[in-house]
């Protein structure tokens, strides 16, 4: 089954030690999505990649980069992180046609814990 | 500003009666309209969505939701509830970005518990 796939599914780092999360996907789809979602918080969009080009939001800190190898694989990079970083990390992905809105399809996520 | 507004945090109900879940948004175009679950600790589950053509539709687990434009709503319905409904339930607009994609704006999410 065509599906969207991430690594670890927990992640336990330890404060301002870098830690990368995986995502990886079957659907052949163009546009990979990264989303946080704090505890009993809704999921908020940190970035997003169209191919090969970068949309970040504005309100995502630096310290959150990405990075997308091929179609297949997109990382999330935390450089340094807080204690405010604890969260569900979530990875979508879509057709992006640009005329049309197009369905998101989610992985399981990440929970990254920091100590 | 785009906008997913779910009034109620946290809504109980018994096993077997019948739930309905609020959802208000705010967009400027036509809305691309989604409901999903989410079990705790776990990623999201589409439950249905709404493009356009019948507002009524139709999704998994027996839910149902109605597109209202003059309310600007689109309630979530379920005829009678079983346990393992129990969950998180986040309704989310589609919004375009320019022609890279789109992006989903979601609600702050309904807990939903059921009593036996």
């Amino acid at each position: 089954d065509a599906m969207v796939i991430q690594n670890p599914r927990y992640q336990v780092t330890q404060f301002g030690k870098p830690v990368t999360l995986s995502c990886s996907q079957t659907l052949n789809h163009n546009v990979m999505y990264w989303y946080q979602q704090k505890s009993s918080q809704a999921p908020k969009l940190l970035f997003h990649y169209y191919d090969k080009d970068f949309n970040n939001e504005a309100d995502t800190p630096d310290n959150f980069q990405s990075r997308r190898p091929n179609t297949s694989f997109c990382f999330l990079d935390i450089r340094s992180p807080g204690l405010g970083d604890a969260a569900m990390y979530l990875c979508a992905t879509s057709e992006g046609t640009g005329a049309s809105y197009n369905e998101q399809f989610f992985g399981p996520g990440t929970r990254l814990t920091v100590l | 500003a785009q906008s997913v507004t779910q009034p109620d945090i946290h809504i109980t109900v018994s096993e077997g009666a019948s739930l309905e879940l609020r959802c208000n948004y705010s967009y400027g175009a036509t809305p691309y309209l989604f409901w999903y679950v989410q079990s705790p600790g776990q990623g999201l589950q589409l439950l249905l969505k709404y493009f356009s053509g019948d507002t009524l539709v139709q999704g998994i687990k027996g839910f149902e939701a109605e597109f209202k434009r003059s309310q600007s709503s689109f309630n979530l319905r379920k005829p009678s509830v079983h346990w393992s409904d129990a969950a998180e339930y986040f309704c989310a607009v589609g919004a375009l970005t320019g022609n890279q994609g789109g992006k989903l704006i979601f609600g702050q999410g309904t807990e939903l518990s059921v009593k036996p």
